[in-house]
């Protein structure tokens, strides 16, 4: 079946504009999972939704961060005023229940200039 | 809090020799640690749990608590394994969200 995915795959954009990156799980998987992957940092977690409860964003790193999924389904991850050091491959993941296997999509490459 | 760490950014073997990539954790509790594995031009992908004691690929990866560790081998190496290894461990939260060591690309030589 159809795994995650991600778009764009590839996203340029100026410092200070606003970006929007999309999340499609895996239908069926109840936890979704927004991660970024940066050269300075590593893999670290963003937020963390689950079915209709609100979600987890103690990983945001700023309040320029925000995240929306919709219908339980779709996910949006938002990044307002973008800073050169946002520029990283934004990764989300999808699992059946929370604390099961992940699944990761294939990631969207953020470049602020 | 919790960390993991992957002392090796970059490791080469040659084909048919063994491979050890280290991961060491700090966790107050039981840890539940996985490894995942990003080949070029793929996504990330998990390898093996420590719960589910597998094998995958000829990985095998123990859970020492005594050390902390819980490092991924596998005997004879081929080069159809090389790629970025991420060590990880699953969080204490409600999100179980996880904890990624820094990765150790591995190089197998032909």
């Amino acid at each position: 079946g159809a795994g995650v995915s991600q778009s764009p795959s590839n996203k340029v954009t100026e410092k200070g504009k606003d970006v929007e990156l999309r999340c499609d799980p895996i239908s069926g998987h109840t936890a979704l999972y927004w991660y970024r992957q940066s050269l300075g940092q590593g893999l670290e977690f963003l937020i963390y939704f689950q079915g209709n409860s609100a979600p987890d964003k103690s990983g945001l790193p700023s309040d320029r961060f925000s995240a929306e999924r919709t219908g339980g389904s779709v996910s949006t991850l938002t990044i307002q005023r973008t800073q050169q050091e946002d520029s990283a491959v934004y990764l989300c993941a999808s699992s059946t229940r929370t604390g099961s296997e992940q699944y990761f999509g294939p990631g969207t490459r953020l470049t602020v200039t | 809090a919790q960390r993991v760490t992957q002392p090796e950014k970059l490791l080469s073997v040659f084909k048919g020799a063994p491979v050890e990539l280290k991961c060491n954790y700090s966790y107050s509790g039981s840890p539940e640690l996985f490894w995942y594995v990003q080949y070029s031009r793929q996504r990330l992908q998990l390898l093996l749990r420590h719960i589910s004691r597998e094998s995958i690929k000829g990985f095998t990866a123990d859970l020492n608590k005594g050390e902390t560790s819980f490092h991924l081998k596998k005997p004879f190496a081929q080069e159809e394994d090389s790629a970025m290894y991420y060590c990880a461990l699953s969080g204490i939260g409600s999100a179980r969200q996880l904890t990624f060591g820094s990765g150790t690309q591995l190089t197998v030589l032909p």
